[in-house]
């Protein structure tokens, strides 16, 4: 099975600190995803990668940044936290060979609830 | 541009009966389209995907989905709900063209005893 997993399930920070969100997955996927939940909103992508040292940005990349200098590695960073980065994180991965990304299935991990006070 | 929509926020069934949790999507192309759902504080868990072929597809749990081209749908459905089954439903759909799922903004099931 696909394991993917995120480093802390709840964090608590204070504003102007800077987080590091940290996922990990373990089948040697290209690609990787993160995203945001809020109820209502459903998950709004931020970031994603499709290679070592390469990313995109998604659909709300304000106030994010990203490292992957590992292929199963992939951080998620806020320079400076803000309240309204309170949210729920979720870290996603699957595999890109060549025209399969598009019907491969993405897997998630357990997600992380950050608080920003 | 690729987008889904999810038309009810939430669903309420009695244990037993039969459930449907819609979705409609728009692509300017060919949809590859997902059902992911999420129990309390958990990840998103992967139930069935449509690629091509049957319109009726299968999935974990006893839950199937059924897409309609003309429709643009791909509703959620099950025979027989479980009380188990209460979680929030997510549909995803991907156009040849993106590279990246966009997903609506789920349906909460609650199923009731």
């Amino acid at each position: 099975d696909v394991k993917v997993t995120q480093s802390s399930r709840y964090l608590v920070k204070r504003t102007g600190e800077k987080v590091f969100l940290e996922c990990v997955q373990d089948m040697d996927h290209e690609n990787m995803f993160w995203y945001r939940q809020d109820p209502g909103l459903g998950l709004r992508l931020i970031y994603f990668s499709y290679d070592v040292k390469m990313k995109e940005k998604g659909d709300i990349p304000e106030g994010y940044s990203v490292s992957r200098e590992k292929k199963e590695r992939f951080s998620l960073i806020l320079e400076s936290a803000s309240t309204n980065q309170t949210s729920m994180y979720l870290c996603a991965s699957i595999s890109g060979t060549s025209g399969s990304t598009f019907t491969d299935t993405q897997y998630f991990g357990p997600g992380t609830r950050l608080t920003v006070l | 541009a690729q987008s889904v929509a999810q038309p009810e926020d939430q669903v309420n069934v009695a244990e037993g009966n039969p459930l449907t949790v819609k979705c409609t999507y728009s692509v300017s192309g060919n949809p590859y389209l997902f059902w992911y759902v999420q129990y309390p504080n958990r990840g998103l868990q992967f139930l069935l995907k449509y690629i091509t072929g049957d319109n009726l597809v299968k999935g974990s749990y006893g839950f199937e989905a059924e897409f309609n081209k003309s429709q643009t749908s791909f509703h959620l459905k099950k025979p027989s709900a479980l009380v188990s089954d209460s979680a929030l439903y997510f549909c995803a759909v991907r156009d040849l063209g993106y590279s990246t799922l966009t997903f609506g903004k789920g349906t909460m099931l609650l199923v009731s005893p």
